[in-house]
């Protein structure tokens, strides 16, 4: 079977750091995305890596190691708007769909 | 450039009755994915067109539900006849040649079968 695990909830104050892990166990594995979700809208697209190591785009950096079969979503200098849904997903071949993890809530508080 | 775009946003049928989805989506964008999420559980895939031809369906449920991208433009997905079990939130999303992983979604059709 094919499963990504991801925490379900996460709560943090404006300006923390806070980590979201992904690990998953799928048949093939092309790369791990990252996407956000705001009250149940479209899914955005946050982040990607192919390949091991860190990736940053502004205040979220992502993260993999495929020996491990483990990524992480890093998001910095916390605001308000960053409370969403966070979804780690998975391709398992080039060009083809993705495999959702079931998503984790982030809730930021003043 | 305007985004992946669903009609109707929402849509509440009886069981046994027929509700056809739309999506148009990014202009040039080959793959075209619908995608569904049962509340509570992962947006789960359904099928995935490369311009008008089925690349992938192993996501789609049953025979009740019939998926179509004419001229490889728009795609429109069927559910014939609902079953409660249906009801979700039902998204497509759009993406160009080599960059599966990074998807356009469009806002979804929240679809409730009572």
């Amino acid at each position: 079977g094919q499963s990504l695990e991801q925490p379900s909830e996460v709560t943090a104050v404006e300006g923390a750091i806070v980590q979201i892990n992904c690990t998953y166990q799928t048949s093939g594995f092309y790369g791990l995305s990252w996407y956000q979700q705001h009250d149940g809208g479209a899914p955005t697209f946050l982040s990607y890596n192919g390949l091991d190591g860190l990736e940053e785009t502004g205040r979220f950096s992502s993260f993999l190691s495929r020996s491990d079969s483990y990524g992480y979503l890093l998001l910095q200098e916390l605001q308000m708007k960053d409370s969403a849904s966070y979804f780690c997903a998975v391709s398992d071949q080039a060009g083809t769909a993705l495999i959702f993890g079931k998503g984790t809530t982030l809730s930021v508080s003043s | 450039e305007a985004g992946v775009t669903q009609f109707p946003s929402h849509s509440v049928i009886e069981k046994g009755q027929t509700v056809t989805l739309r999506c148009d989506p990014i202009s040039g964008h080959d793959n075209l994915y619908w995608y569904r999420r049962v509340m509570g559980k992962e947006i789960k895939f359904l099928l995935h067109f490369v311009k008008e031809s089925k690349q992938d369906e192993s996501g789609m449920p049953n025979n009740r539900f019939l998926a179509e991208r004419t001229g490889g433009t728009y795609s429109t997905l069927k559910v014939q006849p609902a079953e409660l079990e249906d009801s979700g939130v039902y998204f497509c999303a759009s993406s160009p040649v080599g960059s599966a992983y990074e998807q356009y979604f469009g806002p979804g059709t929240r679809l409730t079968v009572t």
